[in-house]
């Protein structure tokens, strides 16, 4: 079974200062993917980067970077230059993957959540 | 449509109704994805459709939760003889298979009274 430990209630960073956001998992499957998602107070869930279990190196979107060490089994986001908007929570995600049909192709399966980072950035 | 669209946004009703909530997902997407998420905590799974058949509902609480996808696009996941326990906001989501992108809805905020 997959299991996503996050281990930070709550964490606070200055405007425009950098903050680690940390995850670890735990599966058996040598193929995986893990996600980060950002919860805002209206709800919705948002996608910010992905990982795969193959990828060499470390993901990139804009601001936010994924700290990928597959041997220590961590995932930890990185916000450099936070900015007010960016107070939310955040979860960590894995995916598992399925193989589905009788040609052998894969698709991908639930995600298991993390507890959850509540992100607060102060002016 | 454009994203995922989750129907009602809130839905108050009283303990040992039945309840029916709607998900609409991206067009074209085979796949779809329940979630049940408790203020404060991450979203759990419930159920998972590729095409028409849940492909895993390993999720489901108990039996007086329910999924169909008959048609393979819109999704209803029904419950009877509610608990206040069953107060959640349900996440829905979909992906198309191939890729790992999956888009989610605003959620239905069920409430037990």
């Amino acid at each position: 079974a997959q299991k996503i430990t996050q281990t930070q209630p709550g964490m606070f960073v200055q405007e425009k200062e950098a903050v680690t956001l940390d995850c670890t998992y735990d599966t058996s499957d040598p193929s995986y993917g893990l996600f980060w998602y950002k919860q805002p107070s209206s709800g919705e869930m948002i996608f910010l980067i992905y990982q795969g279990s193959y990828d060499q190196q470390n993901a990139t979107e804009g601001r936010y970077s994924l700290n990928f060490q597959k041997a220590r089994k961590s995932a930890n986001l990185v916000i450099s230059a936070s900015q007010l908007g960016d107070s939310a929570m955040y979860f960590c995600a894995m995916r598992e993957m399925l193989l589905v049909g009788g040609a052998g192709g894969t698709s991908y399966g639930k995600l298991t959540f993390g507890q959850g980072t509540i992100l607060t950035v102060h002016p | 449509g454009a994203g995922v669209s989750q129907t009602p946004s809130n839905k108050v009703t009283e303990k040992g109704k039945y309840v029916e909530l709607r998900c609409d997902p991206i067009s074209g997407h085979t796949a779809l994805y329940w979630y049940r998420q408790s203020l404060g905590q991450g979203p759990e799974f419930l159920i998972y459709f590729q095409g028409t058949g849940a492909a895993d509902d390993s999720g489901l609480p108990n039996d007086r939760f329910f999924a169909v996808r008959p048609e393979g696009s819109v999704s209803t996941l029904k419950i009877q003889r509610t608990e206040r326990g069953d107060s959640a906001v349900y996440l829905c989501a979909s992906s198309l298979q191939g890729l790992h992108g999956y888009t989610f809805g605003s959620g239905t905020r069920l409430t037990v009274v």
